[in-house]
């Protein structure tokens, strides 16, 4: 079954303590992408990835870190969690066409995260 | 910053109507618009695109209107269902980039 899983997908920490979510997709796609949810705020891009070792900034990635070794991998790192980085956390995976009318984002499920 | 503004909030609809929900977009030139649906506890799935050169696309009960000249773009949802019952997300792709920017989100809720 072509997927995007994210583990895990609740945690609950403490500010500071480092973590990783991460993100795993099955269909050899070139694009990832990582997001956060928030009430009223909609969907915000932090990272994203065009390919293997290839990684840019999307509108909030401040106090996260991203890397991409492997196709199929984007693990999101949160060096010194904050409370402010409590949200609802989203990884997605498309392939990439250019002019393409279907740039179709597959999200993965979420992780609910809480930082103490 | 570049920003994509939707509205309503959220949304009340009657079994059979039709459902509206409208984004604009400021002083960026964007090459793609989709909208996504979220159903509770899932991510978002993607429901319909459209290109800038395209006035309007449908698909099934889902139309896209696209307005260049105002910045404004829309989703039409006919004969709503309680299915339909969802949060509806506007996004944005600024041209050259690889980028999305998204809407703040319409709760949508079809009565039976």
């Amino acid at each position: 079954e072509a997927q995007v899983t994210q583990n895990p997908r609740y945690l609950i920490t403490v500010t500071g303590k480092k973590l990783t979510v991460t993100c795993s997709q099955n269909m050899n796609h070139e694009y990832m992408s990582w997001y956060r949810q928030d009430p009223g705020l909609g969907l915000r891009q932090i990272y994203y990835s065009m390919n293997v070792e290839v990684t840019d900034k999307g509108d909030v990635p401040e106090g996260y870190k991203v890397s991409r070794k492997e196709k199929r991998n984007f693990p999101l790192i949160l060096e010194s969690p904050s409370p402010n980085q409590t949200s609802l956390y989203f990884c997605a995976s498309s392939s990439w066409t250019s002019g393409s009318d279907y740039n179709e984002q597959f999200f993965g499920p979420g992780t609910r995260l809480t930082v103490l | 910053q570049q920003q994509v503004k939707q509205s309503p909030q959220s949304l009340i609809v009657q079994k059979g109507g039709i459902s509206i929900i409208n984004c604009a977009y400021e002083n960026t030139a964007f090459d793609y618009f989709p909208w996504y649906q979220q159903f509770p506890g899932k991510g978002p799935a993607l429901l319909i695109a459209i290109r800038p050169d395209v006035s309007e696309k449908k698909e099934g009960r889902f139309t896209i209107s696209f307005n260049k000249s105002a910045k404004q773009f829309s989703l039409h949802i006919m004969d709503s269902q309680p299915g339909d019952s969802a949060t509806y997300f506007c996004a944005a792709r600024p041209s050259g980039t690889y980028k999305y920017i998204f809407g703040t989100g319409t709760r949508l809720k079809v009565l039976a």
